[in-house]
């Protein structure tokens, strides 16, 4: 149990172009979910928090018009990086919780975004 | 506020030998502790946890991890290493009552020689 999933795996796009991102729990009800992004060689920076059916809550210094999230079902969560440039090549790596798993956060496998 | 600690951004260690990987926090209150391995180009998996009850916990893969409130540490062991354990441990801690939210290590690349 408790298998979270994200598609894509990889992604290459242009520069100037927005690219989606899904997480998705796929045998539980994710009432929480949570987005991060890695650098190289370097933990894990939590970018923001979304409620099922609520406004994500940003970490600070995290542009919301960039990072573009909706959690619109218990199952389903998107982030949508909007006019991507290089620099926003990384991991970025979703996770979830929800009952009766507890507080406990399941991870996706992450996605590799590269921006040319 | 919380915080983690791991001693030891490389650990490296023979084939069958004990593995220990660090892990101190600091919180105000004792907090959900987690380790999570991350192999390349991959997410995180849930290595074990401890919320409440027992201090020695178990996961998977062969790996304990003992909480010591005492000591505010939580650290990794295995007795006899594979190769297959070569990876990226992060020790994460999350207070109770927060909605899940953790507090990452900056994490330990344990390495494991033939």
């Amino acid at each position: 149990g408790a298998v979270v999933s994200q598609h894509p795996s990889r992604v290459i796009c242009k520069s100037g172009t927005s690219v989606k991102i899904e997480c998705r729990s796929l045998d539980f009800q994710a009432t929480t979910m949570f987005w991060y992004r890695q650098f190289p060689k370097q933990s894990l920076m939590l970018m923001a928090t979304s409620n099922e059916g609520s406004k994500a809550t940003y970490e600070q210094g995290v542009e919301k018009d960039k990072f573009l999230i909706n959690h619109a079902s218990l199952t389903l969560s998107t982030l949508t990086v909007t006019s991507a440039h290089p620099e926003d090549s990384s991991f970025y790596i979703c996770s979830a919780l929800g009952q009766p798993l507890g507080e406990t956060q399941y991870f996706g496998p992450g996605t590799r975004l590269l921006v040319l | 506020a919380q915080s983690v600690t791991q001693l030891g951004s490389h650990v490296s260690v023979s084939e069958g030998a004990l593995v220990l990987l660090r892990c101190n926090y600091s919180s105000s209150v004792p907090p959900y502790l987690f380790w999570y391995v991350q192999y390349p180009n991959q997410g995180l998996q849930l290595l074990l946890k401890y919320t409440t009850g027992a201090t020695l916990v178990k996961g998977i893969n062969g790996f304990e991890a003992e909480f010591k409130k005492s000591e505010t540490s939580f650290h990794l062991t295995k007795p006899s290493a594979h190769m297959s354990d070569a990876a990226e441990y992060f020790c994460a801690v999350s207070e109770p009552g927060s909605q899940g939210n953790l507090i990452f290590g900056k994490g330990t690349k344990l390495s494991v020689k033939p």
